[in-house]
Parts: structure tokens; sequence; C-alpha cells
């Protein structure tokens, strides 16, 4: 079965500083793989997804995701922080076909210092 | 378009009780989905149903069951509340057109405590 594993619960940068978020993933098959993030008290909403064709995907917010299928990671990034980035961001996988089973990762927490 | 609409936002059970939570999908889409998130967890799938029909199940007890009606909205019923199924229940839909790769959208779930 499919799953992805997020490294480091929680992350924290200074405003205008680097974000990176980990995630990888275990799939047999080919992966879709998402980004979404969730703001407190709310639901979830996607960054971005990669499905196939390019390996560099660009989302919302200015943040982007490359899928390395040798490293098995789905890593996402912004080149800067804002305070309105802080939030709980989730990682997800579901398997090309009919399965419809998305399995997310455990989370990371992003805090952005002023 | 109203998004995915999930009701009520709050609900407080005793154990031993049964609940309904109600969802209605996004404008265009007939496939729903429900999660459980736990506190400081990611969302687990329990199932999700298209055309009324239950389609896929996650790791569940049968305890967690669900319907769909034909104007695609969606409930969730839980019998016999435990303390552990304190939740948020978090509703999603897709379209069918692709499958998987379908982007699923959230609805801002319904909080679950059972005392």
């Amino acid at each position: 079965a499919q799953s992805v594993t997020q490294l480091g619960s929680h992350v924290s940068v200074s405003e205008g500083a680097l974000v990176l978020l980990r995630c990888n993933y275990s799939s047999s098959v080919p992966p879709y793989l998402f980004w979404y993030v969730q703001y407190p008290n709310q639901g979830l909403q996607l960054l971005l997804k990669y499905t196939t064709g390019a390996t560099l995907v660009k989302g919302i917010n200015g943040f982007e995701a490359e899928f390395k299928k040798s490293e098995t990671s789905f890593h996402l990034t912004k080149p800067s922080a804002h305070m309105s980035d802080a939030a709980e961001y989730f990682c997800a996988v579901t398997l090309l076909g009919d399965n419809n089973d998305m399995r997310f990762g455990a989370g990371t927490r992003l805090t952005v210092k002023p | 378009d109203a998004g995915v609409t999930q009701s009520p936002t709050h609900l407080i059970k005793t154990r031993g009780q049964q609940v309904t939570l109600r969802c209605s999908p996004k404008s265009g889409h007939d496939t729903v989905s429900w999660y459980q998130q736990a506190l400081g967890q990611g969302p687990q799938f329990i199932f999700q149903y298209y055309e009324e029909e239950e389609r896929q199940r996650g790791n569940f007890p049968d305890r967690f069951s669900g319907h769909q009606f034909p104007n695609y909205s969606s409930e969730l019923n839980v019998n016999a509340l435990l303390l552990g199924d304190s939740a948020l229940y978090l509703c999603a839909s897709s379209p069918n057109l692709s499958g998987s790769k379908e982007t699923q959208y959230f609805g801002p779930g319904t909080r679950l405590l059972v005392l």
C-alpha cells in the first residue's frame, strides 16, 4: 500500500527565509502526489499536485515541489516565507488507477518568525 | 460556488451514542470521501461514495457507515461512540473524471467530541 512520511513535525523559519518541507513516499506503482495546507479550524486547501509530466510543479502562494523518483521524494519549497504561510502542511499520495484511497502524512507545522 | 459544506460544525456526544454528520459536495462533483483527523495527526481515509454506493473503504470498523443521496450529498454515521472517535471529520468531493488524480476539495470539517 502507498504511504508518505513527512520529516519534521515542526519547522520554524524567519520571515523572508527559504521554506523547505520534506515528504518521502512509498508506492509500488507510479504515484500521484499532493500538498495540502490547513489553517487553524479550517479544512484542507490544495497547494499543488503532481500526476504526470513535468516533475517541477508550481502551486499557489509561491509554493513549488519537485517529484524525484530516484529519491522517492516530493519536497515542498518556497523561496521567501511570509507570516501568512504559518499553518499545517500535509503531503498526500494516491495511486494510478481506481485506488481513490488518499494517504496523508502526519503533517508539518510551519512557524514563521518576524 | 459554495464549495464543500459540512454540518454541524461542532458536536458533543457521550459514549455509546450515535451521530450523523452531513456533507454537500462542490457543484459538479459526484464523488464524496470521508476522513477522520485526530488531534495532531493527518487525515485518515474512512470511505468513498460514488453513484450512491460505497466504492472504497479504509481501515475503520463497521460502526462507521455512510450514505450518498441522488443529489450527491452524503452522510457519515458512527454508532456506539467511543472516546477515541473524538476527531475532526472531513468531507472531500471530487469529479469522477480521471480517478485518483482528481483534486479532492475539502470542507471545513465537523469537530466531534465524545465524553
